[in-house]
């Protein structure tokens, strides 16, 4: 069964702190990978698509890389205004291409606070 | 420019009343989504429409009927509001089909009591 697992699911860091997010999958082959950041009370706000392992995308203070079976969002140097949930998404390869298959799978995100 | 707007932001219904979710964006998308976010899950869809006229089930389909009204508007109907859909309902739409580079509502926090 196609899964995604996303971890910590929360992190606490201190302003200028560095570090990373987790996102692994498994599933029978990947279209696309999508990061997500949503602030409470709020929608999911589109950050970033990867297609293809070694892959690499870059905004601001994040970074998203992909592998055969992860994804990792790297935050360097956050701000309070880093805080969010940061959720992660993949789209299933498929044989045949039809509207069912084209559906993402979302991970449970990962609850970022950044500290001043 | 609002993108995607959804109402009512909070309600609360009894067991067994019904409701519509309604969804609106001014973005010319041609697809419409609802999903569902529930604590320790992730974002589950609901309903799709790929284009004007049309929609589908996603995966959690029962106890809820969309209608595309026009190619701006995807509403949400719970016939018959159980608590197990208490949760929080977000529209989404994308440029077209497939095309996951989504844009969400602010959600409706719904709670069935």
């Amino acid at each position: 069964e196609d899964q995604v697992t996303q971890s910590p699911e929360a992190l606490r860091l201190q302003e200028g702190e560095s570090s990373s997010l987790n996102c692994s999958y498994t599933v029978s082959g990947l279209r696309g990978l999508f990061w997500y950041r949503q602030d409470p009370g709020k929608g999911p706000e589109f950050l970033f698509t990867l297609y293809s392992a070694g892959e690499e995308k870059e905004k601001e203070r994040l970074k998203a890389t992909l592998t055969k079976k992860e994804s990792f969002l790297h935050i360097t140097a956050p701000k309070p205004e880093d805080s969010a949930t940061y959720l992660c998404a993949v789209l299933p390869s498929a044989l045949r291409l039809t509207h069912n298959t084209d559906k993402l799978i979302f991970g449970t995100g990962t609850r970022l606070q950044v500290f001043p | 420019n609002a993108g995607v707007t959804q109402t009512p932001k909070f309600q609360v219904l009894k067991t067994g009343q019904s409701m519509t979710l309604q969804c609106a964006q001014d973005m010319n998308h041609n697809s419409m989504y609802w999903y569902r976010q529930d604590p320790g899950m992730g974002l589950r869809l609901i309903y799709y429409s790929a284009s004007e006229g049309t929609t589908d089930k996603g995966e959690v389909p029962n106890g809820y009927n969309v209608s595309r009204l026009n190619k701006r508007e995807f509403s949400l109907r719970l016939e018959s509001a159980a608590p197990s859909q208490t949760s929080v309902y977000f529209c989404a739409s994308t440029p077209v089909w497939g095309n996951t580079e989504a844009f969400f509502g602010q959600g409706t926090r719904l709670t069935v009591v």
